[in-house]
């Protein structure tokens, strides 16, 4: 089956402006969560969408937002980017939202992986 | 979710067992033991989870101590591919949808 698809791949950005990061969870699945990755913080979890309402979120300020389609793509944004929003930002889609283990264990995309300079 | 404490790094000839401890001697009794794996340039990946039993599958086996508070988990026979960065996560298995990364232990499987 295919895995999660996270698109673009690969993005830089100006400081100031805004991005868009999209996610394709499994067929099937209607959990997606979204994660950063830095060096210094690790990986620090944003939020989670379940059935196109946000479910549960991280420490992020509001620059920092998602949504869910009906078909269970998710895509998040943020605005106003700032030098120390470069990441790799993964997404995690699961079968059902909150169990992280077993048939229901969340499977990551490979992430996108931004640059603000 | 209970506090974590895996060692840093570790390392292991391939084809040899490959065991990863972690503590977390503040579980309460609910609270699951879960593995996730990451693999350079690639997202998480499950392994394994358990709550008091030795639990058993296709990728590893996970033993949990008879107090709780540490546990280990095998790769029976490493590769090269299990080079990984790997996570335990202790959380009750209702706790919603975040999971607390630490900062797991880097296990390099040599030649």
């Amino acid at each position: 089956k295919a895995g999660v698809t996270q698109t673009p791949r690969y993005l830089i950005k100006t400081r100031g402006q805004q991005v868009t990061l999209s996610c394709s969870p499994i067929s099937g699945h209607r959990s997606v969560s979204w994660y950063q990755q830095t060096p210094g913080q690790g990986l620090q979890f944003l939020f989670e969408y379940f059935s196109e309402t946000q479910r549960n979120k991280g420490n992020f300020p509001g620059r920092f937002s998602g949504r869910q389609f009906s078909n269970s793509r998710s895509e998040m944004n943020v605005s106003t980017l700032e030098l120390g929003d470069s990441a790799l930002y993964l997404c995690a889609s699961s079968l059902r939202s909150g169990a992280p283990g077993g048939n229901y264990g969340y499977t990551f995309g490979s992430g996108t992986r931004l640059t603000v300079v | 979710d209970a506090k974590t404490t895996q060692p840093t790094s570790m390392d292991c000839a391939e084809g040899r067992a490959a065991n990863l401890p972690c503590n977390h001697s503040t579980i309460s009794g609910n609270e699951y033991v879960y593995w996730y794996r990451q693999i350079h340039s690639q997202g998480p990946q499950y392994i394994i989870h358990g709550l008091k039993n030795n639990e058993t599958n296709e990728m590893a086996s996970l033993i949990i101590t008879e107090d709780r508070k540490s546990s280990t988990l095998i790769l029976p026979h490493a590769t090269l591919r299990d080079t990984a960065v790997y996570y335990c996560i202790v959380r009750l298995e209702t706790s919603g949808s975040r999971l607390t990364f630490g900062e797991g232990t880097q296990l390099t499987v040599n030649p």
